[in-house]
């Protein structure tokens, strides 16, 4: 398993404005996911971002909008710009470790927007 | 139709009761298979992961995946009012799909002492 942070855990933020979230890991990682879970709703991956390449981001989901930055195997970030009160969601991310297919979470981020 | 259906809930047993979450889906390629239990305002945190069909237990937990029918299920046993939490079953093709998880809608499980 990994040992996963975010930040911030929560923000209140402004229509129109952006907000920078953090995911650090306690051990190095190829593979990253940011999901978007949306109030009473499952996970929705955003986009899969691996070091050394540009992040891949599912239908409906543009770079744009949620900007990536991978620079290393323990840090990542997710970038939500220009955002409208649909935008109020908890973020998570997410890494696969080892030989293992599947996915350890982060506490996630909640984002509230005015 | 969604590729993983899952009863959203809410399901409601007294302390001690034998608990069954299901979740079927349509996808044939799925090979790997978890339950993950999201307490509210937290991350999901995984609780069983098994692959192809069989049966995993640890602890009071028992994860069971029937591939031929498609469905697989996660019983708790002795339920405590600490098993309250959203319960979410996830699906994978493995690395040849980019280790992608498809996840069921959750089902919220609350535990009455």
């Amino acid at each position: 398993s990994a040992v996963i942070s975010q930040k911030p855990s929560r923000d209140i933020c402004q229509r129109g404005t952006s907000m920078t979230i953090q995911c650090q890991v306690d051990s190095q990682v190829t593979m990253m996911f940011w999901y978007r879970q949306q109030p009473g709703q499952s996970l929705t991956l955003i986009a899969t971002a691996n070091q050394g390449s540009e992040a891949t981001y599912e239908s409906g989901f543009v770079i744009d909008k949620f900007p990536i930055s991978r620079p290393n195997l323990t840090f990542s970030t997710l970038t939500v710009s220009n955002m409208s009160p649909e935008d109020s969601s908890i973020y998570l991310c997410s890494v696969a470790t080892g030989g293992a297919d599947t996915q350890y979470f982060g506490p996630g981020t909640r984002l509230t927007v005015l | 139709q969604k590729e993983v259906e899952q009863d959203p809930g809410p399901l409601s047993v007294p302390e001690g009761a034998i608990v069954s979450l299901n979740c079927t889906y349509s996808n044939s390629a799925f090979q790997y298979f978890m339950w993950y239990r999201q307490y509210s305002r937290k991350g999901p945190e995984l609780l069983m992961y098994t692959y192809s069909s069989g049966n995993k237990e640890d602890g009071r937990f028992t994860a069971q995946v029937d591939k031929s029918s498609k469905y697989i299920s996660l019983f708790i046993r002795d339920s405590q009012p600490s098993d309250s939490a959203t319960y979410l079953c996830a699906m994978s093709a493995g690395s040849n799909a980019g280790n992608m998880l498809t996840f069921g809608g959750g089902t919220r499980l609350m535990v009455k002492p």
